[in-house]
Parts: C-alpha cells; sequence; structure tokens
C-alpha cells in the first residue's frame, strides 16, 4: 500500500526558479491538501480540494497554485520561488469522516 | 487569537509516567479533534481522534474533550523514551474539510 506519495523528497531552487512538487494517493479519497510546515511550528494549509475537480485557498495560499488533475493527483505549483517559500510540505488526503493521511513530505529549499 | 493553541513545551516526563498533553481552541462550533505524534524529520502520524464530549481510550493513549470549555486533552500512560516525539493537535471546525493545527508540543520520555 503505497497510500500518499509525493515527489520529489528533496529539492534547492534558486530565488524565481518555479516548482512543481507532485502528490498522488491510491485509497480513492475524494479530498486532498497541501500543508507547509515551518521549524517550530504546526502544519499550515496552504490549498486543499474537497473533490475532483474543486480547489479552495486555506491559510496561506499566496505565492502557490494548485491543479486537482484527477481523483488521484494533487499538484502544488511555486511560479517564482522565494527564500520565505523555504519550508517542508506536505500533502494529505481524506475520506468524508474520516483522518487525513499524510505524505513522506518534500524538503524545499530556496537560495 | 490562535485558532488552536499548544503548550510548545518541552514536556520532560520519566519513563513509565502519565504525559498529559493539552490543547484549546477558539471555535465552539468544531466538531472533530484528532492527535497526531510526529517524529523529527518524519511525516504526522494520527494517534487518535474523538467526536464526542468525554473519553476515548485506545492502548495507552486517552483523548479527552470538553466541547463546554473547548479543550482536548492526550493523555499517554506508561509513557516510553519512543513516545519522545512532537504532538500536534488538529481541530475541524465546521462542516469544511479543513484542519487547523496547533504548533505542537515537544514531549520528552527520560529512560
Amino acid at each position: 500500500n503505497a497510500g500518499v506519495t509525493q515527489t520529489p523528497k528533496f529539492q534547492v531552487l534558486k530565488t524565481g526558479q518555479s516548482m512543481t512538487l507532485q502528490c498522488a494517493q491510491d485509497m480513492n479519497h475524494n479530498s486532498m491538501y497541501w500543508y507547509r510546515q515551518d521549524p517550530g511550528m504546526g502544519l499550515r494549509l496552504i490549498y486543499y480540494s474537497a473533490s475532483e475537480g474543486t480547489t479552495d485557498k486555506g491559510e496561506v495560499p499566496n505565492g502557490y497554485n494548485v491543479s486537482r488533475l484527477n481523483k488521484r493527483e494533487f499538484s502544488l505549483r511555486l511560479e517564482s520561488a522565494a527564500p520565505s517559500q523555504t519550508s517542508v510540505y506536505f500533502c494529505a488526503s481524506r475520506q468524508a469522516n474520516q483522518p487525513q493521511h499524510f505524505g513522506d513530505g518534500t524538503r524545499l529549499s530556496i537560495l | 487569537q490562535k485558532e488552536v493553541e499548544q503548550n510548545s513545551g518541552p514536556l520532560s516526563v520519566p519513563e513509565g509516567a502519565i504525559a498529559s498533553l493539552n490543547c484549546t481552541y477558539s471555535d465552539r462550533g468544531s466538531q472533530s479533534f484528532f492527535w497526531y505524534r510526529q517524529y523529527s524529520g518524519k511525516s504526522p502520524e494520527l494517534i487518535m481522534f474523538i467526536y464526542s464530549n468525554g473519553d476515548k481510550e485506545d492502548g495507552r493513549f486517552t483523548a479527552q474533550l470538553n466541547k463546554a470549555s473547548q479543550y482536548v486533552s492526550l493523555l499517554i500512560r506508561d509513557s516510553q523514551p519512543s513516545d519522545s516525539a512532537t504532538y500536534l493537535c488538529a481541530v475541524m471546525m465546521d462542516s469544511s474539510y479543513k484542519l487547523i493545527f496547533g504548533s505542537g508540543t515537544r514531549l520528552l520520555v527520560r529512560p
């Protein structure tokens, strides 16, 4: 059981570069989420997709875009990376009335 | 005021003791409450979830919810060094699919 798979696991970017973080789940879940986690902080929601074909902003959407490509895949794009976006990014998915399942995370550094 | 508050710790307890972790939340309409454990460099892992007032037990873990006082707690009995981690409280505040996380409490269990 793969669960929630995130790629890449690590990435270093230069300021101004663009990047897409990939997330795929094999649990047939309707809802998917992108979070970021900074040192000493909890997870902050960037964007979420309640169901295929819908996306909504979370707490910290500025500087990001998302695409719910199909039921399995939910990607996060940084159009012009900034050092403030250095963080660990987690993707999660859930089915109605069930807890969220998290991927292993992508560690992103922007120089 | 943060929506979900946790003491950052560290909370240090001796092996075999009871560890008590607390979380308060601001929205009285919150419906679902989750405790995640996160080891350093790893993704959050679900420990417990609770929807109704009272206690819910699972092995060495007990989640307690008091909606009138707007707090949720996690008790870990017979604490082990392997329980040393950061514990994240998460609250689903309405019928949306979004979770709001606290910043986490770091637990250290001394051998």
